[in-house]
């Protein structure tokens, strides 16, 4: 069964120390692994999308991994403004998409 | 710039009322879709349009329903609201040559009480 699992489920923070958020995936095709970003009360909002194992991408202080089974996310030298709750997600088809729960970053000043 | 917009921030219900949920985008984008977010469960696909007029079910389809008149507006119907429908609804619209990231709308979070 395709699934997505991130953890951990919340992350607390002191601004300036980074970490990593872990995507798991199993699917059967791997058609493209995307990250969001979302605010709370809105909607989700493009980060990155890595389509191999190897590929990295880069965007400020994230910067998104990719190996056959997971993805991470590091963060290095988080600033408050980061806080938000990241979603992983992996397309399967042109239909299915699927979501992991998320994790909530909350940073400290 | 890029929009999707969902026509309530908020709505409240009754149990038993058939409900509108309305989006629209400006991308010319021809496929969208219909999620709702529950916390600990993630976002659930309950229907997706791949172009006007056209639908394909999700994993959550029970109780719903759609409509896809024009290319802009893709609209989700609740026949008859229940309590267990109360839930952040989310569309999203996607440009179908790329098959790539998704733009979201605001979301309506709807209370049926």
């Amino acid at each position: 069964e395709d699934q997505v699992t991130q953890s951990p489920e919340a992350l607390r923070l002191q601004e300036g120390e980074s970490s990593s958020l872990n995507c798991s995936y199993t699917v059967s095709g791997l058609r493209g692994l995307f990250w969001y970003r979302q605010d709370p009360g809105k909607g989700p909002e493009f980060l990155f999308t890595l389509y191999s194992a190897g590929e990295e991408k880069e965007k400020e202080r994230l910067k998104a991994t990719l190996t056959k089974k997971e993805s991470f996310l590091h963060i290095t030298a988080p600033k408050p403004e980061d806080s938000a709750t990241y979603l992983c997600a992996v397309q399967a088809s042109a239909s299915k998409i699927i979501f992991g729960s998320g994790t909530r970053l909350s940073i400290r000043p | 710039d890029v929009k999707v917009t969902q026509s309530s921030r908020y709505l409240v219900k009754r149990t038993g009322e058939k409900v509108f949920l309305e989006c629209v985008q400006d991308m010319d984008h021809e496929n969208m879709f219909w999620y709702r977010q529950d916390p600990g469960l993630g976002l659930r696909l309950i229907y997706f349009s791949y172009d006007v007029k056209m639908k394909e079910k999700g994993d959550i389809p029970e109780g719903y329903s759609v409509s896809r008149e024009k290319k802009e507006r893709f609209s989700l119907i609740l026949e008859s609201a229940s309590t267990n429908q109360t839930s952040m609804y989310l569309c999203a619209s996607r440009d179908s040559s790329t098959n790539e990231k998704l733009f979201f709308g605001s979301g309506t979070q709807l209370s049926v009480l």
